[in-house]
């Protein structure tokens, strides 16, 4: 079956660190990629994806994300965290793009940021 | 355009109660899923449709049923809830259009809490 992992499941940075979330994934063709946060008390939003093309990504707020396919990797980024990036972050994998779009999802990171 | 919306937002029922989750879109979708959300588990899929009047089983599709009887809403009954159905439902849909990642669009979920 299709797993995804992420190797953190909480993450404690102090404002102006850099982050970097590891999600790797276990499907060997191709796939979309996806990484959603969830705000505290808000329902999840798409934060950036992969289709095609340049593996490096870039998503709203300053994130960005690279997938390494011969690692089936695509791990999160962000240079500089803020106190308002503290939320739960989700990868996600769509083994068999095309609809119906079924999404596996990793377990999530919780992200806290010290200010 | 308020996206995805569900009700309601909090519940709490007894064991063998039974309860149904409103999801509702208005953005012409014809995708739409059902979700729980557990601690240290991520999102699993539970129940999807690919449009009016057709369902699927997801993930983890037992004790639970749904219909999708309106191409904009998607219900999710629990017919007699069990305390291992405690769990936060999240609603999302997404559109089928050839070229792009299926991104899916996520409600602001329902909290729900078996005794």
């Amino acid at each position: 079956a299709q797993s995804v992992s992420q190797h953190n499941h909480h993450v404690i940075l102090s404002e102006a660190a850099s982050l970097e979330l590891g999600c790797n994934y276990s499907y060997g063709g191709t796939v979309n990629l996806f990484w959603y946060v969830q705000y505290p008390g808000q329902h999840l939003q798409l934060l950036l994806k992969y289709f095609s093309g340049d593996p490096l990504v870039k998503g709203i707020k300053g994130f960005e994300a690279e997938f390494i396919k011969s690692k089936f990797s695509f791990n999160l980024r962000k240079p500089s965290v803020q106190w308002s990036d503290t939320a739960e972050y989700f990868c996600a994998v769509n083994a068999n793009p095309g609809p119906p779009s079924k999404l596996v999802f990793g377990a999530g990171t919780i992200l806290r940021v010290k200010s | 355009n308020a996206g995805v919306t569900q009700t309601p937002k909090f519940r709490v029922l007894k064991t063998g109660q039974s309860m149904t989750l409103l999801c509702a879109q208005d953005m012409n979708h014809e995708y739409m899923y059902w979700y729980r959300q557990d601690p240290g588990m991520g999102l699993r899929l539970i129940h999807y449709s690919v449009g009016e009047g057709t369902t699927a089983k997801g993930e983890v599709p037992d004790g639970y049923n749904v219909s999708r009887l309106k191409k904009q809403n998607f219900l999710l009954g629990l017919e007699s809830a069990a305390p291992s159905q405690t769990s936060v439902y999240f609603c999302a849909s997404s559109y089928p259009r050839l070229g792009t990642t299926y991104e899916q669009y996520f409600g602001p979920g329902t909290r729900l809490t078996v005794t």
